[in-house]
Order: C-alpha cells, then structure tokens, then sequence
C-alpha cells in the first residue's frame, strides 16, 4: 500500500492560498490520491481527489506532478473556517474490493487572522 | 451532497454494559461502510468494514466479539461495543460509500464515547 508524507502543522494568513504538499513516491498506476479534511471534533469531509490530471472543484484545486510522486492541494482564498487537519490519502483496495481509506497523520493548517 | 447521520453524538456509559452506536445513510444507498475510532490527537484508525447482507471484516488487532457491526440495510450499519471498558472510550467515526456513482466515502459527524 503506497504511503504518503504529509508536513506536521503549516500557517497560512487569512484570504492568501493555502498549499498543502503531499508525498506518495510509491503510488501505484491504479491508485487516486484523496484529500479530505477534518474539523475539530467532526467527522472527515471530502475535498477532491485525482488519478494523474490536475482537478478543481468549488473547495479546492489539486495538483499533481507528472510522476505522480507528489501532489498539491491548494485552498485558494483561505478563510478561518479552514482550520484544519487535512489528510491526503491514497486509496487501497481492501478486502473483498472494497476499497478502504487509510488516514496517516495528516497537516495541522492553522489559518492566521 | 451525500449525508451520513450517527447517533448517539454522544454517550456516557458505565464499565461493562453495551453501547449501540448507528450510521445512517439518509441520501442514498450504503453498499459498504467503514466504522474508525479515533483517541485524542491522533489520526483515524480504521476498525472494520461492512457490507450489506454479509459479515464485517475486521482490521487485525480489533476483537470482532466486542465490537459487533450489523449491516442490515443499505441505509444503516450499527456498531456495538460490548462489555465497555474505559480504554474504549474514543470517538467512533462511520463513513459510507454510495452504491452508484462514484468512489468517495461520506463520513458521519462521530459519536464521542466516554466508559466511567
């Protein structure tokens, strides 16, 4: 299973981008990265997620390089509601196909007023 | 988007009783669901996985006769923690996978369990 790296904890000031990096330099061809985020005390939300193009939707841009050894999730106009410990998983196929998450430690994203 | 429910949100029990925590689907249908718990300041740890009409499978190390998981419709998984001791006081995070259409996982709000 393809592990990724993530920093502890980032700072960013209010209404600038937030760029969260990722390793997984043992990424399979088959496997997606996810991006999802948890708010204190709540259950994880969903962001985006990718395969090998770069994707945006309304929460967030990601971004990932061409030998799918990193990627990028940027949130482009933070705001304090961003706090967060945003988890960038790559997605396993667990027993009997169904394809479980597994969460490694995440970042820490303080956003600063 | 996709809405996943847990109740209790909360709930305190005593040292050896049975506490029954649910996991709704309210939006669409769950093949699958995934039960995590969580201890404070740490990340989620995935405890088993369940699908609709068959048995759980259960991560290694997590004692299936004290955490029992029934999927008894596409709609609601239940988790019990049987014979609680306070070292299983966590907070129990479900997430589900709708049946149609595409991959992600919703997860449930938690329910935080405290065993006195």
């Amino acid at each position: 299973d393809a592990k990724t790296t993530q920093p502890t904890s980032m700072d960013c000031a209010e209404g600038r981008a937030a760029n969260l990096p990722c390793n997984h330099s043992t990424i399979s061809g088959n496997e997606y990265v996810y991006w999802y985020r948890q708010i204190h005390s709540q259950g994880p939300q969903y962001i985006i997620h990718g395969l090998k193009n770069n994707e945006t939707n309304e929460m967030a841009s990601l971004i990932i390089t061409e030998d799918r050894k990193s990627s990028t999730l940027i949130l482009p106009h933070a705001t304090l509601r961003d706090t967060a410990v945003y988890y960038c998983i790559v997605r396993v196929a667990g027993i009997q196909g169904a394809q479980k998450l597994v969460f490694g430690q995440g970042t820490r994203l303080t956003i600063n007023p | 988007g996709a809405v996943v429910s847990q109740h209790p949100s909360r709930v305190i029990c005593k040292s050896g009783t049975s506490v029954k925590i649910e996991c709704r689907s309210l939006d669409f249908q769950a093949t699958t669901m995934f039960w995590y718990r969580q201890f404070p300041k740490k990340s989620l740890m995935l405890m088993a996985t369940s699908n609709e009409g068959s048995k759980a499978t259960y991560e290694q190390g997590v004692e299936k006769d004290k955490f029992l998981i029934n999927h008894a419709s596409l709609t609601l998984s239940t988790l019990t923690v049987t014979s609680a001791h306070p070292e299983d006081s966590s907070f129990y995070i479900c997430s589900a996978r709708a049946q149609f259409g595409g991959s992600e996982q919703y997860f449930g709000p938690g329910t935080r369990l405290t065993v006195t």
